[in-house]
This record gives structure tokens, C-alpha cells and sequence, in this order.
């Protein structure tokens, strides 16, 4: 089951500089996106969601795109600082479903 | 700031035994949630519960797991009797509608050895 993957396992930013992390799904019934942060031996940190009526949504540091004619979502960090260094998982949730069907992570290293 | 809390934080159980996995979700909250991380691989969804019954369940939730919420502020997640393959880390979380965002706890790993 591969409707939601993120094809970048692993990426190192500086500090200061942008972080860009991506996802793609293939079940366009999809209609709500999240992302999550996890630390080690924790459980995955709500950050920030985007409804498929939107194309953007902004929260401090933090903003997602989405593109739902090419089935993709990004998350932008900027600037990137030390803590952000996480592992991240995109989620996407189907309209009057609960579940949330997750991405593999990508771990985000900041590079002081 | 209101948290899913979840207990123990690591149970290691014999093959064929009975685990419970406690969690207290947030307080206000409506749907209920188990999810699990294998070592490696991605959170896969279980189970969701709300209004006191099984709202949706997944493959993986067979006839050995079941989910109860004996009181009003405790989810339990049992698996009647455990394999190797159920070792992971057993993620609950909780929501409230309009909002979409579960809310995770730190996780039980559980060890099946």
C-alpha cells in the first residue's frame, strides 16, 4: 500500500537556509493533508494540515503546498534551525474517513 | 498543554501471552485511534474508535487484537496472544472533529520474544 510516499529517506540543510521536504499520493479521494514530526522514542508532533481547498497554509516557520493536479505536498522550513533535525511524515486523510494513511518519513538533519 | 499519555512505555511479552496497552486520550476528545511502527517501516493505522464502538479497523486488526474504553478516560488496545511479528511500537492518539489532527502519545514498545 503506497498511496502516500515520500521518496527522499534522508536530507541535510544548513542552518538559516530552507528545508524542503516532499510527498506524493495516488488516491485522489484523499482531501486533507498533514504533517508530522518525530523525534526518537516519540510519538509523531502534529505540525501543520492542509485542506484540499487550498492551494497553501502558513504557520510560522512552516508552510505546506499543496498540488493536487500532480498528487504532490511539500513542506517548506524556513530558516531551518538545529531542532528541527526530525524524522517527517507526510499523512493524508480520505473525506468522512478518520484514518490517516502515513509516508515512509524523511529524516530532516540540520547542519549547524 | 492537554497530551495523550500512554503506559507502559515498553512491555516485553512471551510469544502466546496477553498484552494490554494503556493510553489516556486528551480529555475533550471524540475519536479514538491505535496505530503501530514496525522497526523501519511506516505508522500503519489499526484501528478508530468513536461513540463507544469500532468506527473503522484495518487488515492488520485481526481477530487477536480488540479495543476497549472501560471508563471515561481510558483506551486500551489487548492482543490476545502475541507472535513475533506483533513486536513494534503501538502508537494511540485522539481527536475532536471539525479538527483533523490526531494527537499522538510517546508510544509502548512492545517486544515479543
Amino acid at each position: 500500500d503506497q498511496q502516500v510516499k515520500q521518496n527522499s529517506p534522508s536530507l541535510s540543510v544548513q542552518e538559516g537556509r530552507i528545508s524542503i521536504l516532499n510527498c506524493d499520493y495516488t488516491n485522489s479521494m484523499f482531501d486533507y493533508f498533514l504533517w508530522y514530526k518525530k523525534y526518537p522514542a516519540e510519538g509523531p508532533t502534529f505540525l501543520i494540515s492542509i485542506s484540499s481547498i487550498k492551494d497553501k497554509n502558513e504557520d510560522g516557520r512552516f508552510t505546506v503546498f499543496l498540488n493536487k493536479s500532480a498528487k504532490h505536498l511539500s513542506l517548506h522550513i524556513v530558516p531551518s534551525q538545529p531542532g528541527d533535525s526530525a524524522v517527517y511524515f507526510c499523512a493524508a486523510r480520505r473525506a468522512g474517513n478518520e484514518k490517516l494513511t502515513f509516508g515512509t518519513g524523511t529524516r530532516l538533519t540540520i547542519i549547524p | 498543554e492537554p497530551e495523550v499519555t500512554q503506559t507502559p512505555s515498553h512491555q516485553v511479552t512471551q510469544m502466546g501471552q496477553e498484552v494490554i496497552l494503556r493510553c489516556v486520550p486528551i480529555s475533550n476528545h471524540l475519536y479514538f485511534y491505535w496505530y503501530r511502527q514496525i522497526l523501519g517501516q511506516k505508522v500503519e493505522f489499526l484501528v478508530s474508535f468513536y461513540n463507544n464502538e469500532i468506527s473503522e479497523k484495518s487488515e492488520i486488526f485481526d481477530d487477536q487484537f480488540s479495543v476497549e474504553r472501560p471508563d471515561g478516560s481510558n483506551f486500551t488496545l489487548k492482543i490476545r496472544s502475541t507472535k513475533l511479528e506483533d513486536s513494534a511500537m503501538y502508537f494511540c492518539a485522539s481527536s475532536r472533529p471539525p479538527n483533523t489532527e490526531a494527537f499522538f502519545g510517546q508510544g509502548t514498545r512492545l517486544t515479543v520474544v
